[in-house]
């Protein structure tokens, strides 16, 4: 069956530094793949999509993920964090019927100062 | 434009009681869906459909009814409350037909909370 693993439950970065969100996927095609944020309280954002072409994409709020055919990865990454980027990322996948998105279990980050 | 507009935001239920949550879209999007979200377990799909008259089970639909009468409503129907489906409920629509550059970018309800005591 199809997963999206989020390896890490919750992490912690200071203001300013750089951050990477871990997330591996099951499925034997191409991939549709997706990060959300979802600040407390509120529903969920799209922050970028992959779904062919430069594996390299950039989404909104600086941040950016690349995909990885070979590890079956598609890591979020940011280089400069925000306290206001303190919320949970989720990564997900369309299933193989193309009728729903598959979640990872979520990313806590918490940003110090 | 709303979105995706769910109601209410919050409600608390009895075991046995049935209640209904209201998702409605002003997108004109084809595929309307609802998620539940619990703490470690990512959001969850339970019911989704395609269109208005086709509805389809997602990953875990015991317990939930849906219908899909208009293009616009997809509402959710808990049959007989249990404590298991406390949970916070999403509500998420996306266009269908636009390829590959478009298809499956869900736009998410502010979510519903409930709570069956």
């Amino acid at each position: 069956a199809q997963s999206v693993t989020q390896p890490d439950i919750h992490i912690t970065v200071s203001e300013g530094a750089s951050l990477e969100l871990r997330c591996n996927y099951s499925y034997g095609a191409t991939p549709y793949l997706f990060w959300y944020v979802q600040s407390p309280g509120q529903g969920l954002q799209l922050l970028l999509k992959y779904f062919s072409g430069d594996t390299l994409v950039q989404g909104i709020k600086g941040f950016e993920a690349e995909f990885k055919r070979s590890q079956s990865s598609f890591n979020l990454r940011k280089p400069s964090v925000h306290w206001s980027d303190a919320a949970e990322y989720f990564c997900a996948v369309v299933n193989q019927a193309g009728t729903a998105l598959i979640f990872g279990k979520g990313t806590t980050l918490s940003v110090s100062s | 434009n709303a979105g995706v507009t769910q109601t209410p935001k919050f409600q608390v239920l009895k075991t046995g009681q049935s209640m209904t949550l209201q998702c409605a879209q002003d997108m004109n999007h084809e595929y309307m869906s609802w998620y539940r979200q619990d703490p470690g377990m990512g959001l969850r799909l339970i019911h989704y459909s395609v269109g208005a008259g086709i509805t389809d089970q997602g990953e875990v639909p015991n317990g939930y009814n849906v219908s899909r009468s208009t293009t616009e409503d997809f509402p959710l129907r808990l049959l007989s409350a249990a404590p298991s489906q406390t949970s916070v409920y999403f509500c998420a629509s996306s266009p269908l037909g636009t390829g590959a550059s478009g298809a499956n970018v869900l736009t998410f309800g502010a979510g519903s909370r409930l709570t069956v005591l």
